[in-house]
Formats: structure tokens, C-alpha cells, sequence
């Protein structure tokens, strides 16, 4: 079956760093996403990374090994705004996203 | 520009009644996607289509159904509610591009009863 893996919940402080892993299995691989979404609202996108290393983009970076089925969100310079859920999701052979359940990030100030 | 639209934004249904949620957008996207989330569990596509004219079934298509006569709307329809089918429905968007980006609407909050 397919399966995408991630920590249920995180905290971490205002102006810190944290990492949300997140590890997959599924059939087919066709790119790695990344979504922050706020309590009640809809899921917008962060990232997407289809190639192994390091993608970074302001605050924020997110890294793919394929050959681990791994991936990692870094968040920089936390702020209380950061603090939403992020969700993994894989798109696999037939270009279906394949979603985790979410990671709930806590920042405490 | 709007993106994408739901509606409604909520709603409490008997059990039994039949129910239509709908969407609408205005990018020109191709893909469009039907989702539930349930607390603990990740987003679960109940039914997308590639293309108007075209659908197909998700992860849990059972109880539902899905129409795409044109390219900007893509009504979900619950034929017969039931009480797990509580939940909040998102509607999506992509256009195919090389990241194939999801773009998600604000999502429908359905309490069945």
C-alpha cells in the first residue's frame, strides 16, 4: 500500500528552527509537495521537489533523498504565524497526490 | 480573480437527504479535484477529472458522484447522505504545470445528522 509518514505534532519558539520530516512509500514517485495550512482554512502550497537536495525559498527550505523515500521542511526564524499544520504529499505513477496527515506546529513565544 | 469558489460554506443535512456541493474556477485549470479531511487522517480525493467531459474515482469514491460538463465547474453530489459522511470537503485545481501545483478552495464544512 502507499504511505506517507510524518510527526503527528511539533513545538518549537519564536526565532528557532525546526525540521518536520516526512517519509514515504508509494507506488511511483513524480515529485514531493509541501503545504502549510492555517486552522480552518485551505492548504497553499510551499514546495515541491521532484530532484534530490536542497530546495530553499525564504524562511523556508525543503530537502528530497528518493532513494531514502525521505524528505525534511526547515523553517527559519520562526514566528508565531508559522505556527499552522504542514502537510506531505506525494504524486505517484498516476499523478494522484498521495497525502500525509499532517504535522501541527506549535510556536511558543 | 477569485481562484476558486465553494458553496456553500457550511451546511447540516438529515440523513438521507441527497446534497450538491459546488465549485467553481475561473484559472482555466484543467484538473480539477474533490477531497475530504477528517481530524488525523490526510486529505482523501474522492473523485478528480483531467480535462471537462472526463472524471474519475479517487480513494473514496463510494456515497458520491461528479459531473464536469465544462472546464470551470465541478459539482460534487452526495446521493443519500449518511453520518460518516461528515467532514470537510475541499475542491482543487491544477493546471498541469511542471509542478503540477494544487490550488485548493476555502472548503465546505458538512455535519450529516
Amino acid at each position: 500500500g502507499q504511505n506517507i509518514d510524518q510527526p503527528t505534532e511539533m513545538t518549537a519558539t519564536e526565532g528557532a528552527i525546526v525540521q518536520i520530516n516526512c517519509t514515504y512509500q508509494t507506488s511511483g514517485f513524480n515529485g514531493l509537495f509541501w503545504y502549510q495550512q492555517h486552522a480552518g482554512e485551505a492548504p497553499t502550497f510551499l514546495s515541491y521537489n521532484v530532484l534530490d537536495g536542497l530546495e530553499e525559498k525564504g524562511r523556508f527550505s525543503s530537502f528530497l533523498s528518493r532513494s531514502k523515500g525521505y524528505s525534511y521542511l526547515l523553517l527559519k526564524e520562526l514566528q508565531m504565524k508559522d505556527s499552522a499544520s504542514y502537510l506531505c504529499a506525494v504524486l505517484d505513477s498516476n499523478y494522484q497526490l498521495i497525502w500525509g496527515a499532517g504535522t501541527k506546529l506549535i510556536i511558543k513565544p | 480573480i477569485a481562484g476558486i469558489t465553494q458553496a456553500p460554506t457550511s451546511q447540516i443535512l438529515a440523513a438521507g437527504r441527497r446534497m450538491t456541493l459546488r465549485c467553481t474556477q475561473d484559472m482555466r485549470h484543467n484538473a480539477m479535484y474533490w477531497y475530504r479531511q477528517d481530524l488525523g487522517l490526510g486529505l482523501r480525493l474522492i473523485h478528480y477529472s483531467n480535462t471537462a467531459g472526463t472524471t474519475g474515482k479517487g480513494e473514496v469514491p463510494d456515497g458520491y458522484s461528479v459531473s464536469r460538463a465544462n472546464t470551470d465547474d465541478f459539482p460534487l453530489t452526495l446521493a443519500s447522505a449518511v453520518p460518516s459522511q461528515t467532514s470537510v470537503y475541499f475542491c482543487a485545481s491544477s493546471g498541469g504545470g511542471p509542478d503540477n501545483e494544487q490550488f485548493f478552495g476555502p472548503g465546505t464544512r458538512l455535519t450529516v445528522l
